[in-house]
């Protein structure tokens, strides 16, 4: 199984239905991340969380929410989907020590019609 | 801003070498990293080097760093087609984060 898994997989909808991603993971992980991918410009950061009661914005979190629901599960939610939200999400963890070494689920590919 | 930059596309012939340059923005960042994604993959670290060190060879894998003007490179040495992804480059410019690169995709030619 997956270290860190991320759910649904692909996932279509319509302009303005709130979509939550979700995941969770096994690695024992303190921090949390929430990307999306984009071409031509690499991984953006959209929300952080070090810890359960700790959340963070990224550089793009506007139109965007988060739930750390236990360290284990971390969700990312669209509360009224654009087109421009369509993308690939990638969630990721890391440990807390100096190295900061991302661990990335296979992503979810988001498309917003 | 924390621009990390990366050209967008490489393309090689199988078993040559592959040299994917980064130019990062922040002197403070303690680590350097390259990940790879393979199709419908998450990315997965490469390799990563220490500020304080020149070069990391591990096995196929040279990276370079080049403080003085922000530059790090990976060279993969007889690149394979099992070699083709995009690769990101990225630093920790606070313990808190990680800026990654734009992304190459590197294409090898059987």
């Amino acid at each position: 199984d997956a270290d860190v898994t991320q759910t649904p997989r692909n996932r279509i909808t319509k302009t303005g239905k709130r979509i939550m991603l979700e995941c969770s993971q096994t690695k024992g992980h303190d921090r949390m991340y929430w990307y999306r991918q984009d071409p031509g410009l690499g991984l953006r950061l959209i929300y952080y969380s070090f810890d359960v009661k700790d959340i963070n914005k990224g550089e793009i979190s506007d139109g965007y929410s988060v739930s750390r629901q236990a360290q284990a599960k971390f969700s990312l939610s669209l509360e009224s989907a654009i087109p421009n939200q369509t993308a690939l999400y990638f969630c990721a963890t890391s440990d807390s020590t100096g190295r900061n070494i991302q661990y990335f689920g296979a992503g979810t590919r988001l498309s917003v019609l | 801003g924390e621009d990390v930059e990366q050209s967008l596309f490489l393309s090689v012939r199988e078993g040559d070498s592959s040299v994917i340059n980064c130019t990062y923005t922040d002197s403070s960042s303690t680590y350097l990293y390259w990940y790879k994604q393979e199709p419908g993959a998450g990315l997965q670290l490469l390799t990563y080097i220490f500020s304080n060190m020149d070069m990391k060879q591990d096995q196929r894998l040279t990276v370079l760093l080049n403080k003085k003007d922000k530059h790090l490179s990976l060279r993969i040495a007889d690149t394979q087609t099992g070699d083709s992804a995009i690769y990101f480059c990225a630093e920790n410019p606070s313990y808190q984060k990680v800026t990654f690169g734009t992304g190459t995709k590197l294409q090898v030619i059987p």
